[in-house]
């Protein structure tokens, strides 16, 4: 039982290039969002979902994509890299509706050149 | 709307000595409340929850919390600092008007054990 697995660890982009971090679980959770964390500002919410096929805005969801064709996975997509985007990206799943206890993946470190 | 303030950034104590982090909340809901901990380097690990019934919920590593209504309060202790307890907290409320499981997350506290 891995958990939430997230890909890559660390990655390094230039202005205006795409890429996709990946998330998976195993726990067959229906819930999944992904998180950006800031220093000095906390987790903040960027997309959320809670079943395939359905998606929702967080608080922060300009310039990031999401879709969810499956239970397990649940795929962040940077459209056109920013350096504001310079972030740790948290993926996170919990059951649904459940209690709201979410399980963390490791995280991936993003740096925008 | 839900939010959470977490009081002192940084908070340094010496091994041994008593650990408060505090935590107040905003909601317009009955919450739920969290505790997380985040080692260097990794993701977040759930500490303890209060959802409903005892307001004095014991998690793991011997951390504990009381929710009080009245103070809009969910304050974590321990009350022997480790120097393994060294790492960053945050504390998290339910939005539990959206429907889904979303958590609301306060700014962190960086905790330092002193030998």
């Amino acid at each position: 039982n891995a958990g939430v697995t997230q890909t890559p660890k660390f990655q390094v982009l230039k202005t205006g290039q795409s890429m996709t971090l990946q998330c998976a679980q195993d726990m067959n959770h229906e819930y999944m969002s992904w998180y950006r964390q800031d220093p000095g500002m906390g987790l903040r919410l960027i997309h959320y979902s809670v079943g395939a096929g359905i998606t929702d805005q967080g608080e922060v969801p300009n310039g990031y994509n999401v879709s969810r064709s499956t239970t397990e996975d649940f795929p962040l997509r940077l459209l056109s890299a920013a350096p504001s985007q310079t972030s740790v990206y948290f993926c996170a799943s919990s059951s649904y509706p459940g209690t709201y206890e979410q399980y963390f993946g490791p995280g991936t470190r993003l740096t925008v050149t | 709307a839900q939010s959470v303030t977490q009081l002192g950034s940084h908070v340094s104590v010496s091994e041994g000595a008593l650990v408060l982090l505090r935590c107040n909340y905003s909601s317009s809901v009955p919450p739920y409340l969290f505790w997380y901990v985040q080692y260097p380097n990794q993701g977040l690990q759930l500490l303890l929850k209060y959802t409903t019934g005892a307001t004095l919920v014991k998690g793991i590593n011997g951390f504990e919390a009381e929710f009080k209504k009245s103070e809009t309060s969910f304050h974590l202790t321990k009350p022997s600092a480790h120097m393994s307890d060294a790492a960053e907290y945050f504390c998290a409320v339910s939005d539990r008007q959206t429907g889904a499981n979303n958590l609301f997350f306060g700014t962190g506290t960086r905790l330092t054990v002193i030998p």
